[in-house]
């Protein structure tokens, strides 16, 4: 079946700009997560939503970064007034709630200039 | 402190050696112990579960050391198509599902 899915796959964007990063989890997967991955790091913890809502958003660096899920399935990721050290690659995962594996998409490469 | 420790590496390893490195994490708490495996510019993959008990998946074995604190994988018969980042990840740290990850162990299997 299907796995996650991230678009777009590569962004570049201008210090400053908005960007919205979107996630299709895994079709009755109810656990969503989002992480950030800096070159050379290993992925870091984002926010966590269990459904429609945000369970754990102790992740999140500033108050630019927001996330929602509306109807408990497809999410995205939103940054405001981008910086430079916002440029990392952004992995969604899901899981089944209460599931220990964590299946992550292709990520999304965001660049910004 | 970081709450999942790696030695990145790389780990330079000839075509059928065996190569072994861990990593620690720093929550006495922590509940569930992973590897994953990386390959460039792809997204992290479950290779397998780690227990106390040592688990093995063919080449592939897992140990954790609650004591000490700290998760080892030996791969043996090393193979080019074992070459990756291998990331020791850990679940449970703050009470939630979210998984804690380690920098990664770069690995490359040499002809």
């Amino acid at each position: 079946g299907a796995g996650v899915s991230q678009t777009p796959s590569n962004k570049v964007t201008e210090k400053g700009k908005y960007v919205e990063l979107r996630c299709d989890p895994i079709s009755g997967h109810t656990a969503l997560y989002w992480y950030r991955q800096s070159l050379g790091q290993g992925p870091e913890f984002l926010i966590y939503f269990q459904g429609t809502g945000a369970a754990d958003d102790s992740g999140l660096p500033n108050d630019r970064f927001f996330a929602v899920r509306p109807e408990g399935s497809v999410s995205t990721l939103k940054i405001q007034r981008t910086e430079r050290g916002d440029s990392a690659v952004y992995l969604c995962a899901s899981s089944v709630s209460g599931g220990e594996t964590q299946y992550f998409g292709p990520g999304t490469r965001l660049l910004v200039l | 402190r970081k709450e999942v420790e790696q030695d990145p590496g790389p780990f330079n390893v000839p075509e059928g050696a065996t190569v072994a490195f861990n990593c620690t994490y720093s929550n006495s708490a922590s509940q569930s112990f992973f590897w994953y495996r990386q390959d460039c510019r792809k997204e992290p993959k479950l290779l397998m579960s780690v227990y106390s008990s040592g688990n093995e998946d063919g080449r592939f074995t897992a140990q954790l050391n609650r004591a000490s604190q700290y998760i080892s994988l030996l791969i043996r018969d090393s193979k080019l198509s074992d070459s990756a980042t291998y990331l020791c990840v850990v679940r449970g740290i703050g009470g939630n599902n979210r998984l804690a990850f380690g920098k990664g162990n770069q690995v490359v299997v040499i002809p």
